[in-house]
């Protein structure tokens, strides 16, 4: 039982490069979110997905596109990767009400340089 | 807006000493509040949801809506207990979570 798959776990980008995390549950959890984790911060959600079908965006979405391909995947892509963007990525995924709580991914650790 | 404060950055306790991580929360609704832990180089796990009020790992933690805290206690530290720790909130209604900045604990032996 995997419970929530992130890919990859480490990644540099040059300023300007895109790319895209992955994220796969198999819990088949209705909801899925992406935060990123900042020293001082805390986790600030990016964009997260109600359902299949649907995103929305969340405390921080600028410079984020994502994609809810299935009920089990839900991918972020930076399209013009910048400095700012240096941070640890989780996707997390929770039942239709979130009474239960969140399940997390073990993160994906970005530099932008 | 929600907003859940943790005003401690570092908490460092001895082995065996009571710990307390603050939680205060700001919210006009009704709040599902959770805390949540993570270990160095892991990822977040559950710690506790507010409305089961169960104990996991010696920890409690306890609703005061009065003062709108959600404070996590542990009577006795371990070592083993070093981590950071997140409180968050769930607004009525919505999924998403509103977490704290965490609050980094450090028993020492």
């Amino acid at each position: 039982n995997a419970g929530v798959t992130q890919t990859p776990k480490f990644q540099v980008l040059k300023t300007g490069q895109s790319m895209t995390l992955q994220c796969a549950q198999d819990m088949n959890h209705n909801s899925m979110y992406w935060y990123r984790q900042d020293p001082g911060m805390g986790l600030r959600l990016i964009y997260y997905s109600a359902s299949e079908g649907t995103t929305d965006k969340g405390e921080v979405p600028n410079g984020y596109n994502v994609s809810r391909l299935n009920k089990r995947e839900f991918s972020l892509r930076l399209e013009s990767a910048a400095p700012s963007q240096t941070s640890v990525y989780f996707c997390a995924s929770s039942d239709g009400q979130g009474v239960y709580g969140y399940t997390f991914g073990s993160g994906t650790r970005l530099t932008v340089v | 807006a929600q907003r859940v404060t943790q005003p401690e950055k570092l908490l460092s306790v001895f082995k065996g000493a009571p710990v307390e991580l603050k939680c205060n929360y700001s919210y006009s609704g009704s709040p599902e509040l959770f805390w949540y832990v993570q270990y160095s180089r892991q990822r977040l796990q559950l710690l506790l949801r507010h409305i089961s009020r169960e104990s996991i790992k010696g920890f409690t933690a306890d609703l005061n809506k009065g003062e709108t805290s959600f404070h996590l206690k542990k009577p006795i530290a371990q070592e083993e207990d070093s981590a950071m720790y997140y409180c968050a909130l769930k607004p009525t209604g919505f999924q998403k979570l509103v977490f704290g900045t965490g609050t980094r604990l450090l028993v020492s032996p």
